[in-house]
C-alpha cells in the first residue's frame, strides 16, 4: 500500500471555478503535511502547509482531517496560471512521503 | 539567493556507462535530500545527509548507487553502471536544520535516460 494516494486526475476546470484536490496516507503517526505545486518539467515548490484547524492562503485553502487520515487541498476563483500538478507531501518519522500528483488545467 | 541548482540538467547515456550528478543546495542548509521520479510514479525518497554524514540512505535502489558530500557542501549521486530502470528525473532537495526542515527547497531535477 502506497503511504499517500492521490487522484492523478486530470481535472480540467474553466477560469474562475471551484476545485478540490484530496489526499489520503497511511501511516497515522504522520506529523506533518504539506501541498506542493509542479510546473510541467520545473522542480516541486511548497505551496502551504496544511494544519489541522485548517489554513487559507488567498484562493487556497488546505485542511487536515486526522481522524479520516485525509488532506485536501481547495482553489477558489481558478486562473489559468493555477494549471500545473498538485503534489501532497506527508512526514512520517524522518522521511518524507509523496504523492504521485493531481493533474489541474484550467481552461480560458 | 541561489537556489538548489543541480547538474546537469539532461543526461542520455547507455546502459553501463556511469553518470554523475552534482547537487548544490542553498547555502547553509545543512539537510540534503536525494529523490528520484520515475515516470508515471511519485517521488521517492533515495538518501539524506546531515552535513556530509549520510543520515538515512535506506531509499538507495542497490550498490551500483553512491552518493557523497565532501565537506558538507554539494553532494554528488554517481550510479555505475547504469541500467535501464535508474532512467527517471533525479531531483535534490535542501533544508535548515530546525523546525524548518520540513520545508523543502527542490533543484530542478537531472533526466536521467539510459538506453
Amino acid at each position: 500500500r502506497k503511504e499517500v494516494e492521490q487522484d492523478p486526475g486530470p481535472f480540467n476546470v474553466p477560469e474562475g471555478a471551484t476545485v478540490a484536490f484530496n489526499c489520503t496516507y497511511s501511516n497515522s503517526a504522520s506529523q506533518s503535511f504539506f501541498w506542493y505545486r509542479q510546473d510541467c518539467r520545473k522542480e516541486p515548490k511548497l505551496l502551504m502547509s496544511v494544519y489541522s484547524s485548517g489554513n487559507e492562503d488567498g484562493r487556497f485553502t488546505a485542511q487536515l482531517n486526522r481522524a479520516s487520515q485525509y488532506i485536501s487541498l481547495l482553489i477558489r476563483d481558478s486562473k489559468l496560471s493555477d494549471s500545473a500538478t498538485y503534489l501532497c507531501v506527508v512526514i512520517a518519522g524522518n522521511q518524507f512521503y509523496f504523492g504521485t500528483g493531481t493533474s489541474l488545467t484550467v481552461i480560458p | 539567493e541561489a537556489g538548489v541548482t543541480q547538474f546537469p540538467s539532461h543526461s542520455v547515456i547507455e546502459k553501463g556507462q556511469t553518470v554523475t550528478l552534482r547537487c548544490d543546495p542553498i547555502s547553509g542548509h545543512d539537510n540534503l535530500y536525494w529523490y528520484r521520479r520515475v515516470m508515471g510514479k511519485e517521488i521517492k525518497f533515495l538518501l539524506h545527509f546531515v552535513k556530509e554524514s549520510k543520515q538515512d540512505e535506506s531509499g538507495m535502489p542497490n550498490n551500483r548507487f553512491l552518493a557523497e558530500r565532501t565537506g558538507g557542501t554539494y553532494s554528488t549521486l554517481k550510479v555505475q553502471p547504469a541500467e535501464l530502470e535508474d532512467s527517471g528525473v533525479y531531483f535534490c532537495a535542501s533544508s535548515p536544520i530546525g523546525r524548518a526542515r520540513e520545508k523543502l527547497f527542490f533543484g530542478s531535477g537531472t533526466q536521467l535516460s539510459v538506453l
